[in-house]
């Protein structure tokens, strides 16, 4: 069975120094793997995803993360951190058994930027 | 604008009063779902359709339905809401049913059932 386990269910970090938000995942199958952003009271938004292609994905507003196979993480960096990224944010696996492609979701990790 | 649109999106009802939550997507997917979100217990999915009459459950089917007359519509009903289905749901949508296939979330309905 796949999963996803977000070591931090929260992080704070000062405006203009770095993030990180680290997932480990657990998959049978070369996995499918997804950072969404959710900010208070809004949707669903995706980051980034990875899908066996380039190891180091970059994504939407400065976030990038890297697939490591050998360590079955998918951490989530930002170099600096603005204000405006605070929002909780999710590691996801997508099912690769079967026709359904189902989201497999993290608990989530609430980040925090301080000023 | 390309989006996945739900309606309404906040609804207080009361237990038993059936109840219709609607899902839009202007893009041409194929393959659509429906989440539930939960505090500790993170987005379960609760049906899903590959395409238009074919759906089925996911994690958390019971005391749910869904249909998929149009492509570009899946309703989510509530036949007999119940308390324990207060919560956030999510709808999405992709392209296709692949595994490079982004899918997309639609705004989220709160509801609250009395």
């Amino acid at each position: 069975a796949q999963s996803v386990t977000q070591l931090d269910s929260h992080v704070s970090v000062s405006e203009g120094t770095p993030v990180l938000l680290r997932c480990n995942y657990s998959s049978s199958y070369s996995p499918s793997l997804f950072w969404y952003v959710q900010h208070p009271n809004k949707g669903l938004q995706l980051l980034l995803k990875y899908t066996s292609a380039a190891t180091l994905v970059k994504g939407i507003n400065g976030f990038e993360a890297e697939f490591k196979k050998s360590e079955t993480s998918f951490h989530l960096t930002k170099p600096s951190a603005h204000m405006s990224d605070a929002a909780e944010y999710f590691c996801v696996v997508m099912n690769n058994a079967g026709n359904n492609r189902k989201l497999i979701w993290g608990l989530g990790t609430s980040l925090a930027v301080n000023p | 604008e390309a989006q996945v649109t739900q309606n309404p999106r906040y609804l207080i009802t009361v237990t038993g009063k059936k109840l219709t939550v609607t899902c839009s997507q202007n893009m041409n997917h194929e393959y659509m779902s429906w989440y539930r979100q939960d505090p500790g217990l993170g987005l379960r999915q609760i049906y899903y359709s590959m395409n238009v009459e074919v759906t089925d459950k996911g994690d958390v089917p019971e005391g749910y339905k869904v249909s998929r007359k149009e492509k570009r519509n899946f309703p989510l009903i509530l036949e007999s809401p119940s308390p324990n289905q207060t919560s956030l749901y999510f709808c999405a949508s992709s392209l296709l049913a692949g595994i490079t296939d982004t899918q997309y979330f639609g705004p989220g309905t709160r509801l609250t059932v009395l």
